[in-house]
């Protein structure tokens, strides 16, 4: 079964920093998708950026970005200029050859002006 | 974008009874939807897949007796949650993946539901 961890419960950051939030995974499959989702205090999940395996770009929304090593595992997320309204709770998800999403433990994003 | 809508987004009732969850998809079709369950805090756990006109797979540890999911239409599918006892109190979402999308991968999202159990 595949497991995606984000070993940061909680990150603080000051309005119009940046901030990267680590995830990593693990799977034997070769072809699989990464995303983030933000989830607000209404609690209605956001995509927020997606990555497919196969694609060595990096995948950028904006003022996300992702950094993916496929080698390590790892899929983190950069927020730049960081705003008030990014402050929510941050899911790392992976996508196998099944549809359906397993979402790592999620981080805490403050954001302080 | 496309709409996912529950309802209703909150119920109280009482032990022993059974609540019903709807989750429609507005503007798509959605052969499989996805109902999870979210403890406060805590991240998204899946509890089945549900595919039209077919039985839910459930995933390891969910009762398919207690958790009733049916998928009768291209756009609807509801989890009943049957003699509901207070350990059931969570916040339920439902998912659904477009039925015409076979590469752009995207699940989307209802609002929840938050149920409590008395």
């Amino acid at each position: 079964a595949q497991t995606v961890t984000q070993s940061q419960p909680e990150m603080s950051v000051q309005e119009a920093e940046t901030v990267t939030l680590s995830c990593t995974y693990d799977t034997s499959e070769s072809d699989y998708y990464l995303f983030w989702y933000k989830q607000p205090p209404s609690r209605q999940m956001i995509l927020v950026i997606r990555q497919e395996a196969y694609k060595q770009q990096n995948a950028t929304e904006n003022r996300f970005s992702v950094n993916f090593q496929k080698a390590a595992k790892s899929f983190s997320l950069k927020i730049s200029d960081s705003q008030l309204g990014d402050a929510a709770m941050y899911f790392c998800a992976y996508r196998g050859s099944g549809y359906a999403l397993n979402f790592g433990k999620g981080t805490s994003l403050l954001v302080t002006p | 974008g496309a709409v996912v809508s529950q309802h209703p987004s909150r119920v109280i009732c009482k032990s022993g009874t059974s609540v019903k969850i709807e989750c429609r998809s507005l503007d798509f079709q959605a052969t499989t939807m996805f109902w999870y369950r979210q403890f406060p805090k805590k991240s998204l756990m899946l509890m089945a897949t549900s595919n039209e006109g077919s039985k839910a797979t459930y995933e390891q540890g969910v009762e398919k007796d207690k958790f009733l999911i049916n998928h009768a239409s291209l756009t609807l599918s509801t989890l009943t949650v049957t003699s509901a006892h207070p350990e059931d109190s969570s916040f339920y979402i439902c998912s659904a993946r477009d039925f015409q999308d076979s590469s752009y991968n995207e699940q989307f999202f209802g609002p929840g539901t938050r149920l409590t159990v008395l």
